[in-house]
């Protein structure tokens, strides 16, 4: 089955990095995704990365996958207090048609 | 581009009573889904619609819930009667994944937050 793990809390100076963890369970994930949450609105993709790559950066963002050990981060370098929102890291698989299974979102507070 | 729309915002209704929420995706996305975001959760799917089809529906508490895509385009989903344990976020998300296709990016709206009272 799927079962996709954050931790709930992480607090962080602005400029600092956040470092963002998500266990998974299920091996046969395609994709794996985090997306971001402000408060009063929908989710906003932020990244992705296919299931055979190591590591991913866009910007600020950095992925890191760890298949064997199915742990999936999520560093934001320079943190500013825009950052602050919550994370969600969620995963698609070959099976379920696709569909996408979400962590429990970690709340990520930037302090200025 | 409009984004995913939907509507209300926001809803107060006593136990019991019926509520129907409202969602019109991006133009053109042809698959539609429902979530059911508890408080402190991640979401949870209730149903997914491909064009006009309610293609996965196994997570829809079908006793008191229901939904609708009839033209393939927005669509609404409805609980009758309410309980209390329903209060939580509805989003609605779209998407315009191929059938089979492993990338999934969805977009969402803002949500219908549920209070019942």
């Amino acid at each position: 089955g799927e079962d996709v793990e954050q931790s709930l809390f992480l607090s962080v100076r602005e400029g600092d990095s956040s470092v963002i963890n998500c266990t998974y369970t299920d091996s046969s994930s395609t994709y794996l995704y985090w997306y971001k949450q402000e408060p009063g609105a929908g989710l906003q993709l932020l990244t992705y990365i296919f299931s055979n790559m190591d590591m991913k950066q866009d910007q600020r963002l950095t992925v890191l996958l760890n298949k064997k050990d199915k742990h999936l981060s999520l560093r934001i370098a320079d943190t500013q207090t825009g950052d602050s929102a919550i994370y969600f890291c969620a995963e698609s698989m070959s099976t379920g048609a696709n569909n996408l299974f979400f962590g429990t979102g970690t709340r990520l507070t930037v302090i200025p | 581009e409009a984004g995913v729309v939907q509507s209300p915002r926001y809803k107060i209704i006593e136990k019991k009573q019926p509520v129907a929420f409202w969602c019109n995706p991006i133009s053109g996305h042809n698959t539609l889904y429902w979530y059911l975001q508890n408080l402190g959760q991640g979401p949870e799917l209730l149903i997914r619609y491909e064009n006009e089809e309610a293609v996965d529906d196994s997570q829809l508490p079908k006793d008191r819930f229901s939904a609708e895509r009839l033209k393939g385009v927005d669509s609404t989903l409805k609980i009758q009667p309410a309980e209390l344990g329903d209060s939580a976020v509805y989003l609605c998300a779209s998407s315009s994944r191929s059938s089979g296709d492993p990338y999934n990016e969805q977009f969402f709206g803002p949500g219908t937050r549920l209070t019942v009272l």
